[in-house]
């Protein structure tokens, strides 16, 4: 069965910095890209940011390039997002999903519940 | 960068009825990359349809996916009560683009 489990999240200030994670399992972590969507409150998805099976590609939505990074562990079989500069505009449900097909990206399959990053002073 | 708009914006029905959802595009695209999501309140969005057409795992045959180039659209054609959410079409060409989403209700 697949999961992806996510941590991190909360209420930050403007300017500040977090971090998440979302673990997966029940799947070949290393076959599949990953991604990041978020749903600010009251409103539709929103693609983030995507890295590819290996790690080596990385893809950021123009609205967080440079300040927002994307990584993987393939130790863990973890993906995070590690968030920087946050903005009142930020403030969303992150969720993070995994990319089909294999080796590629086109569609989401299967999403992790969801946190919510409150950014506001 | 292509500009996914989805109709109507709120769909009223009830049970039992058939219900059509349209997702239409800037501009033509590639079919291979059209899925539609469900999303109910306070859950994660889930896959309906990938490849504009074929149905996710345990997606039941009473959602049906069609069209092509810059037409498409999600077909419900019996709605069950768990039917009623809110549903998003989304493309993926150099980047994700999600429609803006059709709420589906009774």
């Amino acid at each position: 069965e697949v999961q992806l489990v996510q941590s991190g999240g909360g209420l930050v200030q403007p300017g500040g910095s977090l971090r998440l994670s979302c673990a997966a399992s029940g799947f070949i972590f290393s076959s599949y890209s990953m991604s990041w969507v978020r749903q600010a409150p009251g409103k539709g998805l929103e693609w983030v940011s995507t890295i590819s099976n290996s790690g080596a590609m990385k893809y950021y939505a123009d609205s967080v390039r440079g300040r927002f990074a994307i990584s993987r562990d393939s130790s863990s079989n973890t993906v995070s997002l590690q968030m920087s500069s946050l903005r009142a505009e930020d403030t969303a449900v992150y969720f993070c999903a995994k990319d089909s097909p294999k080796y590629s990206s086109g569609w989401f399959d299967f999403w992790g519940q969801g946190t919510l990053v409150t950014v506001s002073s | 960068e292509i500009v996914l708009t989805q109709s109507p914006g709120t769909l009223s029905l009830s049970p039992g009825e058939r219900a059509t959802l349209s997702c239409r595009a800037s501009q033509g695209v590639t079919s291979t990359y059209l899925a539609w999501y469900q999303q109910t309140p306070g859950q994660a969005p889930r896959l309906l349809i990938y490849g504009a057409f074929t149905r996710a795992t345990g997606i039941p045959d009473r959602f049906i996916g069609r069209g092509s180039g810059t037409d498409f659209t999600l077909t419900i054609s019996r709605l069950e009560p768990e039917d009623f959410a809110v549903y998003y079409c989304q493309h993926y060409g150099t980047s994700y683009t999600f429609g803006q989403g059709t709420k589906l209700e009774i």
